[in-house]
């Protein structure tokens, strides 16, 4: 059991290249959210997914797309990157039940834009 | 808006000491909240959650408290060990499903052998 998966670990990018931030998880959860986190600050949400096809705006979307094709999978596409992109970012999937709720968070993408 | 903070950025302990950490925060219609344990270079671990329905939960030598009236969270480590250094932070879920925390800034505890 992998929980969640985050590829690649660490990017560098020129300003103004695309790219996809890959996220799996294998844990059939239902919710699935990436967060950015830069340095002294805490977790900021950028977008997040209740289910396949169903896709919202976080805090901070600006910059950033999504899409959940299946429920394994949430990927964050940078547009065209920009230097204030530079961060880590996580990815976490969640499920609710009527007890608790249950968050698993991979273990980052440190990108970097140059 | 919403926030969570806290009230201390860091935290020095002595091994074995109990530790205790705060988060203050300002949405009342916060109904979960979760703490989260973060080591260098890791993603954040899930620690303890609690509901707005209790005031008091209490894990492996972890206890959360939960002040309604004033609006605070508190963490207590038991017993804290060289490996309970890391950043702890607090998290606020405000819109009543699962998908959406707000995050405090983070407090880093070390402690001292």
């Amino acid at each position: 059991n992998a929980g969640v998966t985050q590829t690649p670990k660490f990017q560098v990018l020129k300003t103004g290249q695309s790219m996809t931030l890959q996220c799996a998880q294998d844990m059939n959860h239902e919710y699935m959210s990436w967060y950015r986190q830069d340095p002294g600050m805490g977790l900021r949400l950028i977008h997040y997914s209740v289910g396949a096809g169903i896709t919202d705006q976080g805090e901070v979307p600006n910059g950033y797309n999504v899409s959940r094709s299946t429920t394994e999978d949430f990927p964050l596409r940078l547009l065209s990157a920009a230097p204030s992109q530079t961060s880590v970012y996580f990815c976490a999937s969640s499920y609710a039940d009527s007890s608790n709720y249950g968050y698993t968070f991979g273990s980052g993408t440190r990108l970097t834009v140059v | 808006g919403e926030s969570v903070g806290l009230h201390l950025p860091t935290l020095s302990v002595q091994e074995g000491d109990n530790s205790i950490i705060n988060c203050a925060y300002s949405n009342s219609a916060s109904d979960y909240f979760i703490w989260y344990k973060q080591e260098s270079g890791k993603g954040p671990q899930f620690i303890i959650d609690i509901r707005s329905n209790m005031d008091k939960r209490q894990g492996q030598r972890v206890t959360v408290l939960l002040n309604k009236t004033v609006k605070h969270l508190s963490l207590q480590i038991a017993a804290t060990q060289p490996g309970d250094s890391a950043v702890y932070f607090c998290a606020e879920n405000t819109q009543g499903g699962s998908e959406k925390l707000v995050f405090g800034k983070g407090t880093k505890l070390t402690v001292n052998p």
